[in-house]
């Protein structure tokens, strides 16, 4: 599966957009992006995933190039629930065999 | 709410104990992976389970081992604990279809002293 690169953290006032870039340059065409967050001690939590088109949920919105070599996850409103370590992932049909990084941590601020 | 559950949430052993971990997948989902996350890192993958058998393993040793069993229910054992084996347990589940959502569970907390 494709390696990710993601900043090592973020701060976002709240109540603003945070976009959460991520590369991934070695994608294959059967790779989805996945994206999962992580707030302290508790277990990864689903926020969205796509193939090649955006996608967009009751959390976030999710934004892949046309060359799919990267993709932004958008949190349209921060708030300080939103503190969390942001996992970018690439994986083909792996049905959860996921290759996590480092993440992002995304502080929320007042 | 995943509809993953794990049990239990917190454990303490001793080094060179045995220790069994459970997960609970969510209904319909036919595939369970483990992942071993320790304190301010990334998740590792151990192993996937597939309708019973193994369908992968990350690089752990053999003292790392698992079951799913018919209802698709999960075991996590791991054998001759070590100290470095204190971290969270994670357990995911999905059916065998990327589009759909693969989900955690909370996690076990193992303390090996």
């Amino acid at each position: 599966d494709a390696k990710t690169t993601q900043p090592t953290s973020m701060d976002c006032a709240e109540g603003r957009a945070a976009n959460l870039p991520c590369n991934h340059s070695t994608i294959s065409g059967n790779e989805y992006v996945y994206w999962y967050r992580q707030i302290h001690s508790q277990g990864p939590q689903y926020i969205i995933h796509g193939l090649k088109n955006n996608e967009t949920n009751e959390m976030a919105s999710l934004i892949i190039t046309e060359d799919r070599k990267s993709s932004t996850l958008i949190l349209p409103h921060a708030t300080l629930r939103d503190t969390a370590v942001y996992y970018c992932i690439v994986a083909t049909d792996s049905w959860g065999k996921f290759q996590f990084g480092a993440g992002t941590q995304v502080v929320v601020t007042p | 709410e995943t509809g993953v559950t794990q049990s239990p949430t917190h454990l303490i052993k001793t080094r060179g104990q045995q220790v069994t971990l459970r997960c609970s997948s969510q209904s319909g989902h036919n595939t369970v992976s483990w992942y071993q996350q320790a304190l301010g890192q990334g998740p590792q993958f151990i192993f996937q389970y597939y309708r019973e058998e193994e369908n992968g393993r990350g690089n752990f040793p053999p003292r790392f081992s698992g079951l799913q069993f018919p209802n698709y229910s999960s075991e996590l054992n791991v054998n001759a604990l070590e100290l470095d084996d204190s971290a969270l347990y994670l357990c995911a589940s999905s059916t065998s279809d990327s589009r759909n959502t693969i989900y955690f569970g909370e996690g076990s907390w193992l303390t090996v002293v």
